[in-house]
């Protein structure tokens, strides 16, 4: 499969579970983004990681944990969520160097929180 | 970049009509300039863009101006049909380099086009 995919493609959890989302990505990118989409906002940055370190971290809750063990795969862990985290998380991948900058984004992951 | 403020929220026009959606930035670095269309449901995707060498630039119906002096770029839709209804997403970065190309994105446009 080629571009960047994201599971599951929908989530339903409660307040108390610990579950991970996953994006997975086939353009030989180097940088890899997550971010949190919700009604009447824009899209929200939550992480950045750039040849696999993490270079940003936009001021996002302890309860959301990434994790990017190579520059094809990431992942969000997540613990303890609040019904407000309910969104639709994409995931996004890039060229950090070169000219375009152009983002890739996946699917994304349409949690619940209940 | 840091902000980028979009407008208009919403925008209805009649098919055959243009449209035309303008975001303002804040950081005078910023020098990548992308649109996002994302359809009801579906993933955001790349339309068009431009780098801040370059004033105008079109593809068929599609086209982005960009005025570094003022800080804003408009997206220009011609002849608009019922298939560009969609969310639109301006968005801005300072291109290549660790953390300059991440992007910060515009809250949206939802475009109706109505037949």
């Amino acid at each position: 499969e080629t571009g960047v995919t994201q599971t599951p493609r929908h989530l339903v959890m409660g307040m108390t579970n610990k579950k991970s989302l996953k994006c997975e990505q086939h353009l030989g990118h180097n940088a890899m983004y997550w971010y949190k989409q919700s009604a009447k906002k824009p899209l929200e940055l939550m992480f950045v990681y750039s040849l696999e370190e993490r270079v940003e971290n936009n001021s996002v809750p302890s309860r959301f944990s990434p994790e990017c063990p190579n520059s094809s795969h990431l992942f969000l862990h997540l613990h303890t969520l609040q019904p407000e985290d309910s969104a639709l998380y994409l995931c996004a991948s890039s060229q950090s160097q070169g000219e375009r900058g152009e983002a890739f984004f996946g699917q994304g992951t349409r949690l619940t929180v209940v | 970049g840091e902000n980028v403020e979009q407008h208009p929220s919403t925008l209805s026009v009649q098919e055959g009509d243009s449209a035309v959606i303008k975001c303002t930035y804040s950081d005078s670095a910023s020098n990548y300039f992308p649109w996002y269309k994302q359809e009801l449901g579906k993933r955001p995707q790349l339309i068009i863009d431009i780098r801040s060498n370059v004033g105008e630039k079109k593809d068929q119906r599609i086209a982005v101006t960009l005025n570094k002096t003022a800080k804003h770029f408009s997206l220009h839709i011609t002849e608009t049909q019922p298939e560009d209804s969609a969310v639109y997403f301006c968005a801005e970065s300072m291109g290549s380099g660790v953390s300059n190309y991440k992007l910060t994105f515009g809250k949206g446009t939802l475009l109706t086009v109505n037949p």
